[in-house]
C-alpha cells in the first residue's frame, strides 16, 4: 500500500526562524516520485518540488531545501529564515506507476502541516 | 499561458441533489485529474481522464462520475449528494497521464 505521513499537524514559528516539515512515505514500488505542495488560504495547490526515487541529492532553492533519504523513507522540507508569507498548509505527496499514457499517475497526499509564521 | 480554471468558486446544495463542477485544463494539457479535499485533510484522488476516457479511479462510489471533452476540459458530477460530500474539489491538469499536475483554485461545495 502507498501512504504518506506528515506527523506535524501544526507548527508555529517567529519570522526569521528556520523550520523543518517532516514527511515519511511508504511504498513497495522502486520507481516513484515525491512532491511538496503549498496551499495558501485561497485553496490552490502550488507545486514546490518533485524528486524521483533514483535521485537522492538534496536540493536547495532560495530559502527552501529538501532532504530525501531512502534509508528512512523520508522527504523533509526546510524553510530557512521563514517569512510571514510562508504561512500556509504544506502537503507532501507520493506518486507511483509512471507509465505515461496508461496508468493512473494519481497523487497520494499526506494530511498536511499548517505552518504559521508570526511577525 | 492560461492556468487551470474551475467553476463555480463556491456552491451550496441540499442533500439528495445533483451537482456539476467544471474544469478547464491548462493549454497543451490532455489529462485532467479530480481530487476531493475534506476540511483538515489532504486531497484524495477521485478519478483521472486522459483523451476523453477514464484512466484510473480512486475509492469513490459510482455516484461520482465525470466527462472529458474534445478540448480536454472536464466535468465532475455528483449525484444524490450527502453531507459528507462537503469539501473542496480540486482539478489538476497535466501534459500526459503520468505528468506533472497543475492545480486549479478549487470549488468549495457545501451540502446542507
Amino acid at each position: 500500500a502507498q501512504k504518506v505521513t506528515q506527523a506535524q499537524t501544526e507548527i508555529s514559528v517567529v519570522e526569521k526562524e528556520d523550520v523543518t516539515l517532516d514527511c515519511v512515505y511508504e511504498t513497495r514500488d522502486t520507481t516513484y516520485y515525491l512532491f511538496w505542495y503549498k496551499q495558501p488560504p485561497s485553496g490552490e495547490l502550488v507545486f514546490l518540488i518533485r524528486r524521483n526515487s533514483f535521485d537522492e541529492q538534496n536540493e536547495i532553492s532560495g530559502r527552501y531545501s529538501w532532504n530525501f533519504q531512502k534509508s528512512t523513507s523520508s522527504f523533509n522540507f526546510t524553510i530557512t529564515a521563514s517569512q510571514v508569507v510562508d504561512s500556509a498548509v504544506y502537503f507532501c505527496a507520493l506518486k507511483v506507476s509512471l507509465n505515461y499514457g496508461g496508468s493512473q499517475g494519481n497523487l497520494i497526499f499526506g494530511k498536511g502541516t499548517k505552518l504559521s509564521v508570526k511577525p | 499561458e492560461t492556468g487551470v480554471t474551475q467553476s463555480p468558486t463556491h456552491l451550496i446544495k441540499t442533500r439528495g441533489q445533483q451537482v456539476t463542477l467544471r474544469c478547464s485544463s491548462q493549454s497543451g494539457h490532455n489529462t485532467v485529474s479530480w481530487y476531493q479535499q475534506a476540511l483538515g485533510q489532504g486531497p484524495q484522488f477521485i478519478f483521472q481522464y486522459y483523451r476523453e476516457e477514464e484512466n484510473g479511479r480512486g475509492n469513490f462510489p459510482p455516484r461520482f462520475s465525470g466527462l472529458q471533452f474534445p478540448n480536454y476540459s472536464s466535468e465532475l458530477n455528483v449525484n444524490a449528494l450527502e453531507l459528507d460530500d462537503s469539501a473542496l474539489y480540486l482539478c489538476a491538469s497535466s501534459r500526459l497521464a503520468g505528468g506533472e499536475q497543475y492545480f486549479g483554485p478549487g470549488t468549495r461545495l457545501t451540502v446542507t
